[in-house]
């Protein structure tokens, strides 16, 4: 029973596209994030939200939009899409300060 | 600011040998630390953490310590294997957002 999974693993697309990456936790946990991995494998937070509340929002362009229906989903929309956009997206979930954060297997875009 | 900083890899090691990545960090307040293992085209997963001050992490024989007078987190393990080959990213988190700042990974190749 995967605890957090995203969708698609991997996603492939040509500039100037829309596209979403999905997120489920089944940890019942309160926060959710997403963090850009790029090809160095620097690990960069993008958005968090704490029981669908935004509670962080780094500086990231605003052709990224994150939506949180409920507090086990965090869903990233990405607009026309850009080939500096190409990296790995991770997903993590956490319970709190000092349990650290279950990560997602992550979605690999490539924006041709 | 807020950074970790880990040493650089490539780290090379024949099996069994004994293997330390070093992590300092620079936080404001009193940060919980962490080490995660991310394997080729997984996500990461949290290998070890410690909360406090003098706390000692450890999980399948890796270690690290909780230094606040170096602001210190080093990796150490007695007796590498191959399986070990991995990166590894130091991070330190905290405050009200449970915000998780990483290192730049380290990358280790365990040879037979």
């Amino acid at each position: 029973d995967t605890a957090v999974s995203q969708t698609p693993k991997y996603l492939v697309t040509q500039m100037g596209n829309d596209k979403s990456i999905k997120c489920e936790q089944n940890l019942g946990h309160d926060t959710m994030y997403w963090y850009k991995q790029d090809s160095k494998k620097f690990l960069k937070i993008m958005f968090s939200y704490n029981n669908k509340e935004l509670i962080i929002n780094e500086t990231v362009p605003n052709r990224f939009s994150p939506k949180s229906p409920d507090k086990a989903h965090l869903n990233l929309h990405i607009n026309s899409l850009e080939l500096g956009d190409s990296a790995v997206y991770f997903c993590a979930s956490s319970p709190g300060n000092n349990y650290g954060y279950t990560f997602g297997s992550g979605t690999r875009l490539t924006v041709v | 600011g807020n950074s970790v900083t880990q040493m650089e890899g490539p780290v090379t090691l024949s099996e069994e040998a004994f293997l330390t990545i070093n992590c300092t960090y620079t936080a404001t307040g009193y940060p919980s630390l962490f080490w995660y293992v991310q394997y080729p085209g997984e996500g990461l997963q949290l290998l070890l953490k410690a909360t406090k001050a003098d706390d000692k992490g450890s999980n399948k024989g890796f270690e690290a310590t909780y230094r606040k007078e170096t602001t210190s987190f080093h990796l150490e393990k007695g007796s590498v294997q191959v399986s070990d080959s991995a990166v590894y990213f130091c991070a330190w988190g905290g405050g009200a957002t449970n915000k998780l700042i990483f290192g730049t990974g380290t990358l280790l190749a365990v040879q037979p």
